[in-house]
């Protein structure tokens, strides 16, 4: 079946640092990638949605400026959480689609930020 | 906008009891999915409903849709300790390749001897 690859699954950076999440979908193209925040005991919720080659199109109330998106090929995106802060700490969750395949979730990577 | 909406938001069942937990959506989709998160973890895919009247069993859960209510189940048989998990229903809001998915608050289930 679809896997996605998400890396790093933990990571903790000092406040003011950048942090970079990797995702790639292993055995399929995907056309489409999305980004989720699931705070604590929360719903995931949607950040941005990214095609291959286009810009990320981002919900609002999503800084586009604080979380970079970038979906370069079709089985690579990645989001680099930009001077974070410990109110970015959270757990982050890429999915991919593509048709045929439908969603398939990454691991998710748990940032803290100190 | 599409609104999730799941009920209960916490379960506490004892084993060996049946229960369900029911989602409901705001506006028109033909796609909905149910997914397991156990703590610290991803997303795990049980059910995909495509169309009004699907049904799907998986061991102990089935799942069913109904576009017309706008409502999905899932259904728990004789829960076991190991369903304890958090689950989530998701709905497609386009459908096709256009959409994105919206997920409810959650259930938080808890299965106790």
């Amino acid at each position: 079946g679809a896997v996605v690859s998400q890396h790093p699954s933990r990571v903790i950076c000092k406040s003011g640092t950048s942090v970079k999440i990797e995702c790639r979908s292993l055995d399929f193209q995907a056309t489409t990638m999305f980004w989720y925040r699931q705070f604590p005991k929360q719903s995931l919720m949607l950040m941005a949605t990214s095609n291959e080659g286009s810009k990320a199109t981002y919900e609002q109330g999503v800084e586009k400026d604080k979380f970079l998106i970038n979906h370069a090929s079709l089985t690579l995106s990645t989001l680099t959480v930009t001077s974070a802060h410990p109110e970015d700490s959270s757990f982050y969750i890429c999915s991919a689609r593509s048709p045929g395949y439908g969603y398939t979730f990454g691991s998710g990577t748990r940032l803290t930020v100190v | 906008e599409l609104k999730v909406e799941q009920n209960p938001l916490f379960l506490s069942m004892q084993e060996g009891k049946n229960y369900t937990i029911y989602c409901n959506y705001s506006t028109t989709s033909d796609r909905l999915y149910w997914y397991r998160q156990d703590p610290g973890k991803s997303l795990e895919s049980l059910f995909v409903l495509l169309s009004n009247g699907a049904v799907k069993q998986e061991g102990r859960l089935m799942a069913s849709l109904d576009t017309k209510a706008r409502l999905s189940t899932l259904h728990i048989t004789a829960a076991v300790h190991d369903l304890s998990a958090t689950y989530f229903c998701a709905v497609d809001t386009l459908g096709g390749s256009q959409g994105n998915l919206i997920f409810g608050k959650g259930t938080k289930l808890s299965v106790k001897p």
